[in-house]
């Protein structure tokens, strides 16, 4: 069965502690692996796309990475404002299959 | 910059009637897809829309829903008849016509509908 998976469920942080979000995927030949932030009650916002394993992105305090295996979201120095819940999904044949999230609190 | 627009943000209905939603999609995308996502549970996948018809639809997506594209920048879901459980979050995404497949959806801000 696809299966897109994100640890931790929910994550807090002090202002300015980093840490990383982890996003698995059991499929072979990966077409996409999709991150997308997700305010309260809005639609899911796109961050970054990765398509090969030792891929990087990243934009201000975040940069993804992909691995053959899993996805990881890294948070430099968070602050209040990036508090969201960030989801990871991996492109089926056309469309996009998505993890539970990770719930993201950074307190100041 | 570009945005996916959906109306109406809330939609309330009684059981058993039917609701249409709107979105119109990024103006040069040509994919069109409608996701859903009930409260505290994960963006589910319902159909995708491509050339005026549907290209790829999940097992949710029953003879009780159906998309349309009436004109040259609206795109619909319909429900025929609402249950309880069709309660939930509705996104509409688009993305344009990527190379080997790599297109990114944008996604709406989402229809909230409560069926009562």
């Amino acid at each position: 069965e696809d299966q897109v998976t994100q640890s931790p469920e929910a994550l807090r942080l002090q202002e300015g502690e980093s840490s990383s979000l982890n996003c698995s995927y059991t499929v072979s030949g990966l077409r996409g692996l999709f991150w997308y932030r997700q305010d309260p009650g809005k639609g899911p916002e796109f961050l970054f796309t990765l398509y090969s394993a030792g891929e990087e992105k990243e934009k201000e305090r975040l940069k993804a990475t992909l691995t053959k295996k899993e996805s990881f979201l890294h948070i430099t120095a968070p602050k209040p404002e990036d508090s969201a819940t960030y989801l990871c999904a991996r492109k089926g044949q056309g469309n996009l299959i998505f993890g539970k999230g990770t719930k993201l609190s950074v307190k100041p | 910059e570009p945005e996916v627009t959906q109306t109406p943000s809330h939609q309330v209905t009684q059981m058993g009637q039917e609701v249409i939603l709107r979105c119109v999609p990024i103006s040069n995308h040509l994919y069109f897809y409608w996701y859903r996502q009930i409260l505290g549970q994960k963006v589910e996948f319902l159909v995708s829309f491509y050339n005026n018809e549907i290209s790829e639809k999940s097992e949710i997506f029953d003879d009780q829903f159906s998309v349309e594209r009436p004109d040259g920048s609206n795109f619909t879901l319909k429900i025929r008849s609402t249950k309880l459980e069709d309660s939930a979050m509705y996104f509409c995404a688009s993305s344009e016509v990527g190379t080997g497949g790599r297109e990114t959806q944008y996604f709406g801000p989402g229809t909230r509908l409560l069926v009562l």
